[in-house]
C-alpha cells in the first residue's frame, strides 16, 4: 500500500496562472481531505470529499479554489488565477470511513503534501 | 469559538531525556483527540486517538494523557532520540451527528533533540 501520494511535491507559478494538485487517498479510502498550512501556521481545513460528492466546504475560499474527487482518479485541488498569498503546503488526507469515535477506521492518512510557491 | 493551544510552541532537549508536551482545547462538543508527528517536510503522521472515556494510551515511547473535564491533553516521550526531532500537533474533533465532523489543529510543538 502505498499510502496517500500527492503530486507534485513542488510547484511554482506566477501570478494569474492556475495550479492543480492531485491526489490519490489510500487503497480503500473513499473519503478524502484538504487541508493549507501556511509557514509556522497550523492545518487549516478547506474541504471534505466522497467519491464524486463534495460534503463538506467550509473552508474553501468562495472564489479560484474549487476540488473534485470523480468516480475514477485522483482528487484534484484546483486554484485559478494564484496569488502569492496562495503559497502555501496544501495537505491530502483520507480516511477509511468518517463514522465518529476512537476507531481506528476513521484515523486520518496523510500525504507528504505539495508545496505551492507563487512568484 | 472552538480553539486548540499548544504550548510549549518549540522545546530543545538533549538526546536520552523525556518531554512533556501540552494541548488544551475548547473544542465542543468533543469527539475524539489525536495527537500527529510530522517530520519537516512530510505530512503528519498519526500518533494516537482518544475518546472520551480514555485517558491514557500509549504507542512506544510515547504516551499520551487526556482529561477530558479540564479539557487538557498531554503527550509524554521517553528517552528521546534524534528522531523524535519534529512537529508534534494535536488535533481534536467535534462532534457532528454520526460523522467525524470538523477536525481542529493546533500549531505544534517544534521540538528538537539535540545529540
Amino acid at each position: 500500500n502505498a499510502g496517500v501520494m500527492q503530486n507534485p511535491r513542488h510547484l511554482v507559478r506566477r501570478r494569474g496562472q492556475e495550479a492543480r494538485l492531485r491526489c490519490s487517498p489510500m487503497k480503500g479510502h473513499s473519503h478524502v481531505y484538504w487541508y493549507r498550512q501556511l509557514p509556522e501556521e497550523g492545518l487549516k481545513f478547506m474541504v471534505y470529499l466522497q467519491k464524486e460528492n463534495i460534503i463538506d466546504e467550509s473552508g474553501m475560499p468562495k472564489e479560484r479554489f474549487s476540488a473534485e474527487f470523480p468516480k475514477e482518479g485522483p482528487s484534484i485541488l484546483r486554484i485559478q488565477q494564484v496569488v502569492r498569498g496562495d503559497s502555501a503546503a496544501y495537505f491530502c488526507a483520507s480516511s477509511l470511513t468518517n463514522t465518529r469515535g476512537g476507531s481506528g477506521a476513521n484515523v486520518l492518512t496523510f500525504g507528504a503534501g505539495s508545496r505551492l510557491t507563487v512568484l | 469559538k472552538n480553539q486548540v493551544e499548544q504550548s510549549p510552541q518549540s522545546l530543545i532537549i538533549l538526546e536520552g531525556k523525556n518531554c512533556t508536551l501540552q494541548c488544551n482545547y475548547t473544542v465542543s462538543p468533543f469527539s475524539n483527540l489525536r495527537w500527529y508527528k510530522q517530520d519537516t517536510g512530510r505530512g503528519p503522521v498519526s500518533l494516537t486517538i482518544m475518546t472520551f472515556s480514555e485517558n491514557t494510551k500509549s504507542n512506544g515511547r510515547y504516551t499520551a494523557t487526556l482529561d477530558a473535564d479540564t479539557k487538557q491533553s498531554s503527550l509524554h516521550i521517553t528517552a528521546s532520540q534524534l528522531s523524535d526531532s519534529a512537529s508534534y500537533i494535536c488535533v481534536v474533533s467535534a462532534k457532528r451527528g454520526s460523522t467525524l465532523g470538523r477536525l481542529y489543529f493546533g500549531r505544534g510543538t517544534q521540538l528538537t533533540v539535540w545529540p
